[in-house]
C-alpha cells in the first residue's frame, strides 16, 4: 500500500532558528515528490517539486532533499520567520497521472517570537 | 492571473439539501483537481480532470457526489443530498499538465452541513 509518513506531527521553534521536517514514503513506482505549505484558512502552496534524478532543490529559505534509494525526503527551513508558521504537506506521485498521488498528514510548524 | 477561483468561500446548508461548489481554474491549465480536507483524513483527492475529461474519480466517496467540467474554464462539484459528514473544506486546484508540473490551489470552500 502506498504511504507517506511525515514527522514530526508538530514542531515549535523560536524565530530565527532552523528546522528540518521529514517525509518517508513507500510509493512505487515513483514520479515526483512535492512539498506544500498551507497557511491556516488558505489553500496549499507549492514549495518544491523533485523528480527521481534530483537530490536537492531550494526555494528561498526552504531547501528540500530527496533520497530515492531510501525513499526519504526532508524540508529544511533556514532562519525561520513568524510567517513560516503553517502546515507542511509532503505529496508523492506514483506516475505521471497527477491523480495517483499520496498525501502525508502534514507537519504543523509554529514559530514563536 | 487571479489564480484558481472558488465560490462560495463558505457554505452552510441543512442536511438533505443540494450543494454546488464552483471552480475557475487558471487560464491555460489543462488539469483540474477537486480535493477535500478534514482534520481526521487530511487532504484527499476526489476527482481529476485532464482537458475537461474526468480521468480518475476513484476518490469520490459515493454516488451523492458528482463533478462536471463543461469547459476549460469552469468546473462544479455537487453533493446531493448533503449529509453532516460531508462538512469539510473543499479545494480546487489546477496545473498545466500532469504530476510533474506545479498545482495551484484555490482558497477553498468551507462547507458545513447541519
Amino acid at each position: 500500500k502506498n504511504q507517506v509518513e511525515q514527522s514530526p506531527q508538530s514542531l515549535i521553534i523560536l524565530e530565527g532558528k532552523n528546522c528540518t521536517l521529514q517525509c518517508n514514503y513507500t510509493v512505487s513506482p515513483f514520479s515526483n515528490l512535492r512539498w506544500y505549505k498551507q497557511d491556516t484558512g488558505r489553500g496549499p502552496v507549492s514549495l518544491t517539486i523533485m523528480t527521481f534524478s534530483e537530490n536537492t532543490k531550494s526555494n528561498g529559505r526552504y531547501t528540500a532533499t530527496l533520497d530515492a534509494d531510501t525513499k526519504q525526503s526532508s524540508l529544511h527551513i533556514t532562519a525561520s520567520q513568524l510567517s513560516d508558521s503553517a502546515s507542511y504537506i509532503c505529496v508523492v506521485s506514483g506516475d505521471t497521472n497527477a491523480g495517483k498521488s499520496t498525501f502525508g498528514d502534514g507537519t504543523t510548524l509554529t514559530v514563536k517570537p | 492571473d487571479a489564480g484558481v477561483i472558488q465560490s462560495p468561500r463558505h457554505e452552510v446548508t441543512e442536511m438533505g439539501q443540494e450543494v454546488t461548489l464552483r471552480c475557475k481554474p487558471i487560464s491555460g491549465h489543462n488539469s483540474l483537481f477537486w480535493y477535500r480536507q478534514t482534520m481526521m483524513r487530511g487532504l484527499e483527492l476526489l476527482i481529476y480532470f485532464n482537458n475537461n475529461v474526468p480521468i480518475d474519480d476513484s476518490g469520490m466517496p459515493e454516488d451523492r457526489f458528482s463533478a462536471k467540467m463543461p469547459n476549460a474554464s469552469f468546473s462544479t462539484l455537487k453533493i446531493q443530498p448533503s449529509e453532516p459528514r460531508d462538512s469539510a473544506v473543499y479545494f480546487c486546484a489546477s496545473s498545466r499538465q500532469g504530476a510533474a508540473t506545479e498545482a495551484f490551489f484555490g482558497q477553498g470552500t468551507r462547507l458545513t452541513v447541519v
